[in-house]
């Protein structure tokens, strides 16, 4: 079973603070994404990549930065947390070509900034 | 208007009973279009894939409408373990994936 790990399930922060969510995953997928979830919203893609020190701005991707340094791990930053980034964080794989809509989720990260 | 809207309900459905519900996509160039099941506080989790023919996978149902340009997602025999929130993802053509609110479904005893 492909598996996506996120670091943490539930992280509380303080405004201004520097963040870090981390991603792993386990099945040599090249694209890997990161949402926001918030009620009545739907999943709202930050940035995404398609291999190794390649990124793209997703539809939110202000206050956000991420890295890829390697093919498993795709990080999500959050240079200096507002209170409005409160929100459910998700990470997800994919495999490139055919097929590479069916996205792989971690259990998602829990994020309150206070 | 929304990319991708979704009724959110919640529905509340008897046990045993049929459930159906439909999404709306604004894009007509979408081509390709699928169900996620999120459980709550848990991550989506792909249900199935839809097709232009429609396409069943057991006791769900899946059908596209191009020319009203919405999904619809039909579960029969509705189980307890059926409830969770269904998400509606269509894929534009910029290969960008657009996510539904997501609509919630109770099943009860």
């Amino acid at each position: 079973d492909v598996k996506v790990t996120q670091s943490s399930r539930y992280l509380v922060k303080r405004t201004g603070e520097k963040v870090f969510l981390e991603c792993v995953q386990d099945m040599d997928h090249e694209n890997m994404f990161w949402y926001r979830q918030d009620p009545g919203l739907g999943l709202r893609l930050i940035y995404f990549s398609y291999d190794v020190k390649m990124k793209e701005k997703g539809d939110i991707p202000e206050g956000y930065s991420v890295s890829r340094e390697k093919k498993e791990r795709f990080s999500l930053i959050l240079e200096s947390a507002s209170t409005n980034q409160t929100s459910m964080y998700l990470c997800a794989s994919s495999f490139r070509g055919a097929g590479g809509e069916k996205l792989f989720f971690g259990s998602g990260t829990q994020l309150s900034v206070l | 208007r929304k990319e991708v809207e979704q009724d959110p309900g919640p529905f509340n459905v008897p046990e045993g009973a049929t459930v159906a519900f439909n999404c709306t996509y604004s894009n007509s160039a979408s081509q390709s279009f699928f169900w996620y099941r999120q459980d709550c506080r848990k991550e989506p989790k792909l249900l199935m894939s839809v097709y232009s023919s429609g396409n069943e996978d057991g006791r769900f149902t899946a059908q596209l409408n191009r020319a009203s340009q919405y999904i619809s997602l039909l579960i029969r025999d509705s189980k307890l373990s059926d409830s969770a929130t269904y998400l509606c993802v269509v894929n534009s053509p910029v290969y960008q994936l657009i996510w539904g609110a997501g609509t919630k479904l109770i099943i009860k005893p």
